[in-house]
């Protein structure tokens, strides 16, 4: 079946470090990869995306490569801020599951001054 | 302003009382969809609808039903809650299912 797996938190960083957090999958056929970020007390939001095999998602100085050889999407960013405080999920959407969605865990990041 | 409301945000029942989170969007999207979220356990998909009168089961659908009677209201019916269905809940809804765009959640409480 498909299935989506992050790395557990909670992950701490100062200002200006390098974030990687990871997320690998498990599809059958040609998912969608996306991350989605949710910020205290809200819902999810589209951070970054991407729809085949080698494409790169990027948004608000976060990236993430489609890497179909690794079955992995993980999320990275050189410099993070206290801004980016918040909790990421990974997730997909496959082709031959219709319209569902599969979401990781989701990965807390606190970033101190 | 796009977005996509729930009502009501927060909610304290008890077992066994009917209760409705009411779900709507303003961007004229066909797909919608329920989620559950539990610490250690992500998002869960419940439900979800590609349009009007079109319904289909997601991976955690028992305890819930849903309607789709028009295309920018999808409530989610919890008919006999339990207290295993205590949760916060998000609504979404796309144009296709590369983006979707989620409501602020509803928090449940059944005791």
């Amino acid at each position: 079946g498909n299935s989506v797996t992050q790395m557990e938190g909670p992950v701490t960083l100062s200002e200006e470090a390098f974030l990687t957090i990871n997320c690998t999958y498990t599809a059958t056929g040609y998912p969608s990869l996306f991350w989605y970020v949710q910020y205290p007390g809200e819902g999810l939001q589209l951070l970054l995306k991407a729809t085949k095999a080698d494409d790169k998602g990027s948004n608000k100085g976060f990236e993430a490569t489609y890497r179909k050889e690794t079955t992995s999407f993980h999320l990275e960013k050189g410099s993070v801020q206290v801004s980016d405080s918040a909790v990421y999920f990974c997730a997909l959407s496959a082709s031959n599951t219709g319209n569902q969605f599969y979401f990781g865990t989701g990965t807390s990041l606190t970033v101190i001054p | 302003e796009a977005q996509v409301t729930q009502n009501p945000r927060y909610l304290i029942t008890v077992t066994g009382k009917k209760l409705t989170v009411t779900c709507s969007q303003n961007m004229n999207h066909e797909y919608m969809s329920w989620y559950r979220q539990d610490p250690g356990l992500g998002l869960r998909q419940i439900y979800y609808s590609m349009n009007v009168e079109v319904t289909d089961k997601g991976d955690v659908p028992e305890g819930y039903k849903v309607s789709r009677k028009e295309k920018r209201n999808f409530p989610l019916i919890l008919e006999s809650p339990s207290p295993n269905q205590t949760s916060l809940y998000f609504c979404a809804s796309s144009f296709d299912r590369r983006r979707q765009y989620f409501g602020p959640g509803t928090r449940l409480t059944v005791t």
